[in-house]
């Protein structure tokens, strides 16, 4: 168990629709990042926020977003959803100093119908 | 340009031997760190082990160790004594700089055989 918790586990939704993925990272850690697993793009880095603030972005498209709370916890917001957005989601968190290791939740699994 | 290579999709070793999964890079930042992440049938992407571009000793955590070659930018895992649970995917991943992002190879399935 890495200490980093996501939520939901699976989720099924249809086309258009709008998601709301969650993310709480380990105990002490400021640092969240998500990424996108999917199986013709393999893992991509999405975007990273630190204690509250955008830090990073990747190739993360328009239609999502992301934000960290206060309490640290991160929501990544996928809208206008398409078929080709089915994938894994995963979360990571870490300290915040680029040497130290980014530890992974479990995942939630995106299919959109 | 792939910035992580792994050139074996997927590999079967015999139980209780050595594993050497491959892994090459591509970076012009002489500050960087290299990752092995295990990513079981279940989903998790679980760390195993870490590289810093400036580390004299190849890194070592219990059976896994990194065999770092910097001048032919290769970060090979050495798997030793493999086990039934060492099934899984296997990503060779790497930072760059002060950029805190990781970037992450395709990946080599690992089927242990008993």
């Amino acid at each position: 168990d890495s200490g980093v918790t996501q939520t939901p586990k699976h989720l099924i939704t249809a086309t258009g629709q709008r998601v709301t993925l969650r993310c709480s990272p380990r105990s002490g850690d400021l640092s969240v990042y998500w990424y996108q697993q999917s199986l013709d793009q393999g893992l991509q880095f999405l975007i990273q926020y630190y204690n509250g603030e955008e830090r990073a972005k990747g190739n993360i498209l328009e239609r999502f977003s992301a934000q960290q709370f206060p309490d640290l916890h991160s929501e990544l917001n996928l809208s206008s959803l398409e078929l080709g957005d089915s994938a894994l989601y995963f979360c990571a968190s870490s300290v915040g100093n680029p040497q130290e290791t980014q530890y992974f939740g479990p995942g939630t699994r995106l299919l959109v119908l | 340009a792939q910035k992580i290579t792994q050139t074996q999709p997927g590999m079967f070793v015999q139980e209780k031997e050595a594993v050497t999964l491959d892994c090459t890079y591509d970076t012009s930042d002489p500050s960087y760190g290299l990752f092995w992440y295990k990513q079981p049938s279940s989903g998790e992407m679980i760390f195993l082990i870490y590289q810093g571009s400036y580390d004299q000793q190849n890194a070592t955590e219990g059976r896994y160790s990194l065999n770092f070659q910097k001048a032919r930018k290769s970060a090979n895992l050495v798997i030793s004594a493999s086990q039934l649970g060492d099934s899984a995917m296997y990503f060779c991943a790497m930072r760059e700089g002060r950029d805190d992002k990781i970037i992450f190879g395709k990946g080599t399935r690992l089927h242990i055989l008993p």
